[in-house]
């Protein structure tokens, strides 16, 4: 069966620093991945998706970026994260379009 | 781009009470999906509607898709303790989803 793995679950960071979320899905292959944040209270926002390995497109210009090294494998990253970074950051895979998305646990970042 | 709109907000709910949610598109979807988040958790994938007209049902959850499919509603009857959480719809695109923002749920015991 397919499972999705995210980690950490909670982290604190301050202003300046790097970050690096990493999503990891197993059971599939060549799944498309996605990156979402999600503001206290708020929608889910589209951060970044991959069709493929090396393949990362992203939805909204900002002070991330993704990476996608291994099949199964999704990484969000900051070189200096803000204030503004703050929110709850899911991971999502499907294994094409038109199924469903099966989210990570998240992460839960406050930048302090 | 492909947005999707969802009212109401907020819908608090008496137990045993009847209501909806309602996702309208600016375009037509290919399909439209129903997530459901409980309060501290993750979205979860309730169902999927492809067909214009289509109607769903999931216990107390019916789930209708228009003839347009530009917009789709979520009715819940008898609500329970257990519904709480935020419903989302979103609508399918090339390779990725528009999420409404969702209407958060609230039951009066």
């Amino acid at each position: 069966s397919q499972t999705i793995h995210q980690w950490p679950a909670t982290l604190v960071q301050p202003v300046g620093s790097p970050l690096s979320l990493e999503c990891t899905v197993e059971g599939t292959s060549n799944p498309n991945l996605y990156w979402y944040r999600q503001a206290a209270g708020r929608g889910l926002q589209l951060l970044f998706y991959s069709v493929g390995i090396g393949q990362i497109s992203s939805e909204v210009p900002q002070n991330l970026s993704a990476s996608r090294p291994q099949d199964r494998q999704f990484i969000l990253s900051s070189k200096k994260l803000l204030l503004s970074d703050s929110g709850f950051y899911l991971c999502a895979w499907r294994e094409e379009t038109g199924d469903g998305y099966t989210f990570g646990s998240g992460t839960r970042l406050t930048v302090v | 781009g492909q947005q999707v709109m969802q009212i109401p907000q907020y819908q608090h709910v008496q137990e045993g009470e009847d209501f909806t949610t309602y996702c309208n598109s600016s375009t037509t979807l290919s399909n439209i999906q129903w997530y459901k988040q409980r309060p501290g958790g993750h979205p979860v994938f309730l169902i999927q509607l492809v067909k214009s007209g289509e109607v769903k049902k999931q216990k107390r959850l019916t789930f209708q898709f228009g003839e347009a499919k530009k917009n789709s509603s979520l009715h819940i009857t008898a609500t329970q303790t257990t519904d709480v959480g935020t419903y989302f719809c979103a609508g399918d695109g090339d390779y990725k989803l528009s999420f409404g923002a969702g209407t958060t749920v609230t039951v009066r015991a």
